[in-house]
């Protein structure tokens, strides 16, 4: 049984670039959530999907923004990157019985 | 909002001693869960223990189990007879036991090392 498969798992971006993240839930999730983890520090929510929309929003600018598939997959998207957006991105699938975490994606944009 | 609070950023235990990890959370809400989650060097979030605030039986798990305070608003993990494998950084986590929020809130986490 797949777990949360994340994509890629490795990125380095110039700032002011553009960058997409991907996420392929867990089989039988519906409910996708990506998190933002700064070196040193616990995860912190960015947003939330569900149906296909963003069910609940984190203190994330504009410049974040997501989506969800169908098939219960999602991207994060980060315009217009930061020096400050470098960190671990972690999806998060579930369906109301638990959460279960991928690897995350190390972005460092330099 | 919620706020959840370890207070400890490094700890270290010899091997097969016990070792408690504290974490304290403010929060109005009544329904709700906490979690504790260890992220080892591979990255990603494997759930340790989970409690239910309505419940006043501590949860276990093996080697693991919590010391949940209600009322202090306080919930404590000890693991016992530690292993190699313990080594990782440890976040406690809220979440609001409502319909449609599967938001975690965590702490900064302890770094916890086992020495041989």
């Amino acid at each position: 049984d797949a777990g949360v498969t994340q994509s890629p798992t490795h990125l380095i971006k110039t700032r002011g670039q553009q960058v997409t993240l991907r996420c392929s839930p867990k089989s039988g999730h519906d409910t996708v959530s990506w998190y933002q983890q700064a070196l040193g520090q616990g995860p912190q929510f960015i947003f939330q999907y569900y149906e296909e929309e963003e069910r609940q929003r984190g203190n994330f600018p504009d410049r974040f923004s997501g989506h969800q598939f169908p098939n219960y997959s999602s991207e994060l998207n980060v315009n217009a990157l930061l020096l400050g957006d470098s960190a671990l991105y972690l999806c998060a699938s579930s369906s109301g019985s638990g959460y279960t975490f991928g690897s995350g994606t190390r972005l460092t944009v330099v | 909002a919620q706020t959840v609070t370890q207070s400890q950023p490094e700890m270290s235990v010899q091997e097969a001693e016990t070792v408690t990890l504290s974490c304290t959370y403010d929060t109005s809400e009544s329904n709700y869960y906490l979690f504790w989650y260890k992220q080892p060097p591979s990255r990603q979030m494997i759930l340790v223990i989970r409690q239910e605030a309505y419940k006043q039986q501590n949860a276990t798990e093996n080697r693991f189990s919590v010391n949940f305070q209600k009322a202090a608003k306080s919930f404590s993990l000890k693991i016992s007879d530690s292993q190699l494998g313990d080594t990782a950084m440890y976040f406690c986590a809220f979440m609001k036991r409502i319909a449609g929020n599967e938001k975690l809130t965590f702490g900064t986490g302890t770094r916890l090392t086992i020495i041989p």
